[in-house]
């Protein structure tokens, strides 16, 4: 069973920092590329990063380029999301999200509230 | 890129079909055939329902049915139940510098 497991949400302060983990299991980990997608409270869903399978791709929505960096450790099967410079408005659920590799996305993790405030 | 369009809300009776539209670009929908939905519950994950315009994961009801013309994707809930009372969001690939780019979403109520 495909299983997707995030931490390190929190509340921090505008400017600050957060480091976002998914450990994964129950697939081939190494094969997958992998996603962050975000939820800020009451809206919709928005996608944030990739990261190909083998990490030397990435790719990131331009309201998050320059200050998140995502990262995957494949001996430990986990990605990360590296969040800096935080903003209020980045207040929002984020979810680790498997690539279904046909050009969509299948498996999702229950998500880790992020909350920017001060 | 923008979010694709949605109606903030449909609904029906049980035993009635409703019909969620997604409305893109030649940018993203129109461009691919590949436009995933998913429904969520409230306080829960995401969860796949169609994938590939019109291809249902295992497990998910035969109910669900997708479909696109253009620029626009639909899906299709036939035979409404309670739990189908959610939100569902379309998603469509749109290349590969944004890879993929969601709904507005759509609140679905069982009457």
């Amino acid at each position: 069973e495909v299983q997707l497991v995030e931490s390190g949400g929190g509340l921090v302060q505008p400017g600050g920092s957060l480091r976002l983990s998914c450990a994964a299991s129950g697939f081939s980990f190494s094969d997958y590329p992998m996603h962050w997608v975000r939820q800020a409270p009451g809206e919709g869903l928005v996608w944030v990063s990739r990261i190909n399978h083998d990490a030397t791709y990435t790719t990131y929505a331009d309201s998050v380029k320059g200050r998140f960096t995502v990262s995957r450790d494949n001996a430990k099967n986990t990605v990360h999301l590296q969040l800096n410079s935080l903003r209020v408005e980045d207040t929002a659920v984020y979810y680790c999200v498997r690539d279904s590799r046909k050009n969509g996305v299948d498996y999702w993790g229950q998500g880790t509230l992020v909350t920017v405030s001060s | 890129q923008s979010a694709l369009t949605q109606p903030r809300s449909v609904s029906g009776s049980p035993g009635q079909s409703v019909t969620i539209s997604c409305t893109g670009a030649s940018s993203d929908v129109g461009g691919y055939n590949f436009v995933s939905w998913f429904q969520q519950h409230p306080g829960k994950a995401p969860k796949l329902m169609i994938y590939g315009v019109s291809k249902r994961p295992s497990g998910v009801p035969d109910r669900f049915s997708g479909s696109k013309s253009g620029n626009t994707a639909s899906l299709t809930i036939s035979g409404l139940q309670a739990e189908d009372e959610a939100d569902y969001y379309c998603c469509s690939y749109a290349g590969n510098s944004t890879p993929f780019v969601f709904g507005t979403g759509t609140k679905v109520t069982v009457l």
